[in-house]
């Protein structure tokens, strides 16, 4: 089925440890987005990307790091894990025409990780 | 920067009633979102409305630019609704990057 896909659903992490959350799309879409959403709070964009090559900041981007390998792929890296940064993280990707998202977003599964 | 406010936070109903959540938003924007994110934690894009109305089965949204509001309807709601309803807007007028409300959660009972 056509859509986005994250991997891995589920995470353990001790503090220090670095991973990498995968998202990839297949709906030849331009712009990727990674998100983590804690309690009580709405989803916030830690990264983006508007085209393969480019990334931009979002609005809680500290202690990530992110990698557009091509136009599919859209990585997150945590290079040292902390436990502020259990959360859940969705990874999502949209179409866009002139900077204005015409089409929506599609969102991936999340993954859900605790870093202890 | 856009700030987006939901309410209610929570809303408790009966089956075959008809519900109603609201958004407002801060700034004038190209489009407003409706997501739907399961119990299970899967988030799924409702609706995308820059004007007036959009229906699709039993839910319907309505946006009124001037007032910088926007409204979700479930008619006839059924438990199987029973989820959390997220209204998000840009950041900024034609912008892609999204400030998201802290959502509506909704149960629905038999």
């Amino acid at each position: 089925n056509a859509g986005v896909t994250q991997t891995p659903k589920f995470q353990v992490l001790k503090t220090g440890q670095s991973m990498t959350l995968q998202c990839a799309q297949d709906m030849n879409h331009n712009s990727m987005y990674w998100y983590r959403q804690d309690p009580g709070m709405g989803l916030r964009l830690i990264y983006y990307s508007a085209s393969e090559g480019t990334t931009d900041k979002g609005e809680v981007p500290n202690g990530y790091n992110v990698s557009r390998l091509n136009k599919r792929e859209f990585s997150l890296r945590l290079e040292s894990a902390a436990p502020s940064q259990t959360s859940v993280y969705f990874c999502a990707s949209s179409e866009d025409i002139g900077g204005s998202p015409y089409y929506g977003y599609t969102f991936g599964s999340g993954t859900r990780l605790t870093v202890v | 920067k856009n700030e987006v406010e939901q309410s209610p936070q929570n809303l408790t109903a009966q089956e075959g009633e008809f519900i109603t959540i609201n958004c407002s938003y801060s700034v004038g924007i190209s489009a407003l979102h409706w997501l739907q994110q399961h119990p299970g934690g899967g988030i799924v894009s409702l609706f995308m409305l820059s004007s007036g109305k959009k229906k699709h089965g039993r839910l319907i949204a309505t946006i009124n630019i001037q007032e910088k509001h926007s409204s979700l309807h479930i008619t006839a709601s059924h438990p199987r609704d029973s989820a959390v309803y997220i209204c998000a807007a840009p950041e900024s007028y034609n912008t892609d990057k999204l400030i998201f409300g802290t959502g509506t959660r909704l149960q629905v009972f038999p």
